[in-house]
């Protein structure tokens, strides 16, 4: 069966200082991957979406950047984080032709 | 723009009350349609979804969904909630000619009492 998972679970990092979230999914091959942001409140954000390695589209404009080095990998990242990069962020993935995702566990991001 | 709006933010209930929460979207397209649940600590996971046929459709948990398209709605609705229905609950819109990427509404955050 598929599963999916982050790390880290839970992160404090300070203004202006470099990150990374990592998302990999196991049990199928070739998946879309997904980042969204979750604000207190306001849902979920789609921030990024990727069809393939390296194919990455960007839904909002922002701090943040994602890869995808390997087929099953997703990676956030920011060199520089702001306040307002606080949340919860949450990985899926979905097959090529289907429109249901399966959500990982999440990572809390406080910028202090 | 595209955008799903679920009009109720927070819902207290008691057990065995009936539960019904809003969601409308604004896409003008053929849609698909979800509700996510997030059960405190856990992931977020499908809870029903519509992509076409009946538009009365049913998920776990006893719960259901009525697709209304002349109204540009996908109510979530339970007839008995139990204690264990606490959650936060997301409805999600695709735009079929957008391939699947998912439009989340806000969030209703439902709190039954025991």
């Amino acid at each position: 069966s598929q599963t999916i998972h982050q790390w880290p679970a839970t992160l404090v990092q300070p203004v202006g200082s470099p990150l990374s979230l990592e998302c990999t999914v196991e049990g199928t091959s070739n998946p879309n991957l997904y980042w969204y942001r979750q604000a207190a409140g306001r849902g979920l954000q789609l921030l990024f979406y990727s069809v393939g390695i390296g194919q990455i589209s960007s839904e909002v404009p922002q701090n943040l950047s994602a890869s995808r080095p390997q087929d099953r990998q997703f990676i956030l990242s920011s060199k520089k984080l702001l306040l307002s990069d606080s949340g919860f962020y949450l990985c899926a993935w979905s097959g090529q032709a289907s429109y249901e995702q399966y959500f990982g566990p999440g990572t809390r991001l406080t910028v202090t | 723009a595209q955008s799903v709006s679920q009009h109720n933010h927070h819902v207290i209930l008691s057990e065995a009350a009936s539960l019904e929460l809003g969601c409308n979207y604004s896409y003008g397209g053929t849609v698909n349609l979800f509700w996510y649940v997030q059960y405190p600590g856990q992931h977020l996971q499908l809870l029903l979804k519509y992509f076409s046929g009946d538009p009365l459709v049913k998920g776990i948990k006893g719960f259901e969904a009525e697709f209304i398209k002349s109204k540009f709605s996908f109510n979530l609705r339970k007839p008995s909630v139990q204690w264990s229905d606490t959650a936060e609950y997301f409805c999600a819109v695709t735009l079929k000619a957008a391939g699947n990427k998912l439009t989340f509404g806000g969030g209703t955050r439902v709190l039954v009492k025991p």
